[in-house]
């Protein structure tokens, strides 16, 4: 079954500390790739995605998630974490074989930033 | 501002009851998503739609239902079948398009307790 899996349920940090989620999923072939972060009382908002190219992406809030296709991951990554960066973070896929746009998400993982 | 309406934003049912969550998107997005959220388990697949009149089911479907009657509302039902409604439910849609580029816009979600 399709699958992703992401190795870290709860992460804290201290400002300024870098960051690293891991992110790992099932597929072969193709895939598209997400993050996604929901920070408190807010919506689901994509942090970054990769289709294809560089496998290096950066994306907003200074995150950037590298493509290892050797290793089917996706890890997250920032080199130094601010108090709102304190959300929940979601690594999703789709699959090489889906049309329909149908994303497989993994666990989420919670960071939580100290001031 | 074009997005996500979900509504009732907390809703409270009994058991034994049917209960209606309500999705509607002014994006003229084509495909719409039902996904639950549990703590931990991330976002799971119930039910999406890729066009009007049309539904296909996800990965936990059982205890469910959809319609897709116009293009901006994607309404589910959660049965009295549904063994642990307790949770977390997000919409989201999609414009489709160009194949690969599935960005969701999410709504903010209802959350859903069975007492």
């Amino acid at each position: 079954a399709q699958s992703v899996s992401q190795h870290n349920h709860h992460v804290i940090l201290s400002e300024a500390a870098s960051l690293e989620l891991g992110c790992n999923y099932s597929y072969g072939g193709t895939v598209n790739l997400f993050w996604y972060v929901q920070y408190p009382g807010q919506h689901l908002q994509l942090l970054l995605k990769y289709f294809s190219g560089d496998p290096l992406v950066k994306g907003i809030k200074g995150f950037e998630a590298e493509f290892i296709k050797s290793k089917f991951s996706f890890n997250l990554r920032k080199p130094s974490v601010q108090w709102s960066d304190t959300a929940e973070y979601f690594c999703a896929v789709r699959g090489p074989s889906s049309n329909t746009g149908k994303l497989i998400f993994g666990q989420g993982t919670t960071l939580q930033v100290k001031p | 501002d074009g997005g996500i309406t979900q509504s009732p934003k907390y809703l409270f049912r009994k058991e034994g009851q049917n209960v209606t969550l309500s999705c509607e998107q002014n994006l003229n997005h084509d495909a719409m998503y039902w996904y639950r959220q549990d703590p931990g388990q991330g976002l799971r697949l119930i039910y999406y739609s890729q066009i009007v009149n049309d539904f296909q089911k996800g990965d936990i479907a059982e205890g469910y239902s959809v319609s897709r009657e116009k293009k901006e509302s994607f309404p589910l039902t959660v049965t009295s079948a549904q063994k642990n409604p307790t949770a977390f439910y997000l919409c989201a849609s999609t414009a489709g398009g160009r194949q690969g580029d599935y960005g969701y816009t999410f709504g903010s979600g209802t959350r859903l307790t069975v007492v």
